[in-house]
């Protein structure tokens, strides 16, 4: 079965610290992979998706990049961080045609 | 640009009635998914709809969709304090992959 993993669970980052999120997939070949950020008591947004290695659409400009080095990894970076990047992030995955869209167990980042 | 909206953002419920949330959305779409998310969590899937007069019902949650009106409705049966979460709907638009997300509706059931 598929399995999606996302670490780690929560991070405290001062301002201007590096940042680097991790999100894998199991079970499946050439999945779609999307990172989301929620804000306190908010909806999602969208920050980036993938359909394949190398290939990365933004959907929002910030200081925030995501790389996709193999086919179910995907990585979500920031160089320096600010205090709005403070957020859920969320970590998704599907195949396209119809079929559902899973998302991992999140990560809680706080920048201080 | 797709836009999705829910109504209510916050719904307050007497356990033992009847509710509906509503999700609207601005382009055309015949994917439509809800979700619910308990405090601090991740999304949980509830139901996928893939065609105009779709209908899926799982326990006390039944959702629908009206893909003419660009409406789904998730209905809630006899609220009980365990559906106490917030709900979200997502749509994918026309373009491809990407899933859009309403507001979500925080739903709290009071005994």
């Amino acid at each position: 079965s598929q399995t999606i993993h996302q670490w780690p669970a929560t991070l405290v980052q001062p301002v201007g610290s590096p940042l680097s999120l991790e999100c894998t997939v199991e079970g499946t070949s050439n999945p779609n992979l999307y990172w989301y950020r929620q804000a306190a008591g908010r909806g999602l947004q969208l920050l980036f998706y993938s359909v394949g290695i190398g290939q990365i659409s933004s959907e929002v400009p910030q200081n925030l990049s995501a790389s996709r080095p193999q086919d179910r990894q995907f990585i979500l970076s920031s160089k320096k961080l600010l205090l709005s990047d403070s957020g859920f992030y969320l970590c998704a995955w599907s195949v396209g045609g119809g079929g559902g869209y899973t998302f991992g167990s999140g990560t809680r980042l706080t920048v201080v | 640009e797709l836009k999705v909206e829910q109504n209510p953002l916050f719904l307050s419920m007497q356990e033992g009635k009847n509710y509906t949330i509503y999700c609207n959305y601005s382009t055309t779409s015949d994917r439509l998914y809800w979700y619910r998310q308990d405090p601090g969590k991740s999304l949980e899937s509830l139901f996928v709809l893939l065609s105009n007069g779709a209908v899926k019902q799982e326990g006390r949650l039944m959702a629908s969709l009206d893909t003419k009106a660009r409406l789904s409705t998730l209905h809630i049966t006899a609220a009980v304090h365990d559906l106490s979460a917030t709900y979200f709907c997502a749509v994918v638009g026309a373009a491809g992959n990407k899933l859009t997300f309403g507001g979500g509706t925080r739903v709290l059931v009071k005994p």
